[in-house]
């Protein structure tokens, strides 16, 4: 199957800064992905949807200034998490979505970046 | 509202036995339903999808049913490893945007 990676796949960082995860879909090309969070024993949780070359579209309750998002190309997205707290600690997912021409289209997700905010 | 229910919410069998995990669903419009296996601290890998046409569908050891009248799903798996403990998630597509609803997952614990 096709492979979704992610850069780091942990960070510690202290609060106030910022934080950047990398997504690549390393063997093909990404119409949209996916940004997912999950706190512990709970369902991973939407956050945004992007498109290569276009504005990300963000989930409600979910502040924009905060987690900025940048698809710049069908095989990288990047999330940059702005003045992380630590109720920002959680665990990042992203995922790439193929579009081909079955009744489905198939998301791949990456292996998940864990974030802690000292 | 679009919602994914899964039970039970933890399991823990012995290696070599089988197991079934449910889940249920009230999601309109439906588009597909998928298991996903998760291990800790990984993200989620894919095991089976189903559309509305097909009632049934295996990977490997495991096989996963899907009854679109009852809005019901389960994931069977066969012959436990000690490997195969992890959440399973059960995840529909559908909704007016198409997005993926996930369920809170079952944790399986195979223990020797």
């Amino acid at each position: 199957g096709a492979v979704v990676s992610q850069h780091p796949s942990w960070v510690i960082c202290k609060s106030g800064t910022s934080v950047k995860i990398e997504c690549r879909s390393l063997d093909f090309q990404a119409t949209t992905m996916f940004w997912y969070r999950q706190f512990p024993k709970q369902s991973l949780m939407l956050m945004a949807t992007s498109n290569e070359g276009s504005k990300a579209t963000y989930e409600q309750g979910v502040e924009k200034d905060k987690f900025l998002i940048n698809h710049a190309s069908l095989t990288l997205s990047t999330l940059t998490v702005t003045s992380a707290h630590p109720e920002d600690s959680s665990f990042y997912i992203c995922s790439a979505r193929w579009t081909r021409t079955l009744s489905y289209n198939e998301q791949f997700f990456g292996p998940g970046t864990r974030l802690t905010v000292l | 509202k679009n919602q994914v229910e899964q039970s039970p919410q933890s399991l823990i069998i012995l290696e070599g036995k089988n197991c079934t995990l449910q889940c249920n669903y009230t999601v309109s419009p439906f588009s597909n339903l998928r298991w996903y296996k998760q291990d800790t601290g990984r993200g989620p890998v894919s095991l089976t999808i189903m559309t509305f046409s097909e009632n049934t569908k295996s990977n490997g050891r495991y096989t996963a049913t899907l009854d679109a009248d009852t809005k019901q799903s389960s994931l069977h798996i066969t012959a436990s490893q000690l490997s195969d403990s992890a959440s399973y998630i059960c995840v529909v597509q559908g909704g007016s945007q198409g997005n993926l609803i996930f369920g809170k997952g079952t944790k399986l614990s195979v223990k020797p």
